[in-house]
């Protein structure tokens, strides 16, 4: 595809539900991140892959966060035991290249999440 | 916590330069800044980065200072659709952690 996608664009769950988000990121590129963006708040780092290996877990909120990545491409976010404070647009993001002059990160438009 | 200071808010004339200054007085050698916009509802998008020399491109221009402690961001003629969140970054090459701060939120006014 021409951007990084993710799916859904919205999701709608109840208390207590586990739910999972997909980033398709920009074929070919290495590095993955995901972000959280509550109302009006600015980007909260939650994690990184380069390829399929999460080198710092550090920012994910809680253990009921988790992420994996796949073949080096698609990744998933899941969210197990939703709270209301989870509702949020979750932002992906992808990088050619780590370890570069040009670690220039292309973000897909989000998934906003409503915890209910 | 975010290793850059921006004002929270600042206002534009249509077809004006907008300049958005960052401070990032704990900048390290290795260290480039990266602006970032956001606009409503989208993700955000890459918009200049630079080492120590300014940087132009087709959407902006950047200036650093010669101690690298600050750097500003100019929009050469602002239109309303410039309007948007605009964040400075500061990170290593292969930094993992990348920290956005609350940016600053351009109001462009016809």
């Amino acid at each position: 595809g021409a951007g990084v996608s993710q799916s859904p664009s919205n999701k709608v769950t109840e208390k207590g539900k586990d739910v999972e988000l997909r980033c398709d990121p920009i074929s070919g590129h290495t590095a993955l991140y995901w972000y959280r963006q509550s109302l009006g708040q600015g980007l909260e780092f939650l994690i990184y892959f380069q390829g399929n290996s999460a080198p710092d877990k550090s920012g994910l909120p809680s253990d009921r966060f988790s992420a994996e990545r796949t073949g080096g491409s698609v990744s998933t976010l899941t969210i197990q035991r939703t709270q209301q404070e989870d509702s949020a647009v979750y932002l992906c993001a992808s990088s050619p290249v780590l370890v570069s002059a040009k670690n220039i990160q292309y973000f897909g438009a989000g998934t906003r999440l409503s915890v209910l | 916590d975010a290793k850059t200071t921006q004002p929270p808010s600042m206002d534009c004339a249509e077809g004006r330069a907008a300049n958005l200054p960052c401070n990032h007085s704990t900048i390290s050698g290795n260290e480039y800044v990266y602006w970032y916009r956001q606009i409503h509802s989208q993700g955000p998008q890459y918009i200049i980065h630079g080492l120590k020399n300014n940087e132009t491109n087709e959407m902006a221009s950047l200036i650093i200072t010669e101690d690298r402690k600050s750097s500003t961001l100019i929009l050469p003629h602002a239109t309303l659709r410039d309007t948007a969140v605009y964040y400075c970054i500061v990170t290593e090459t292969s930094y993992d952690k990348v920290i956005f701060g609350p940016g600053t939120s351009l109001s462009v006014i016809p």
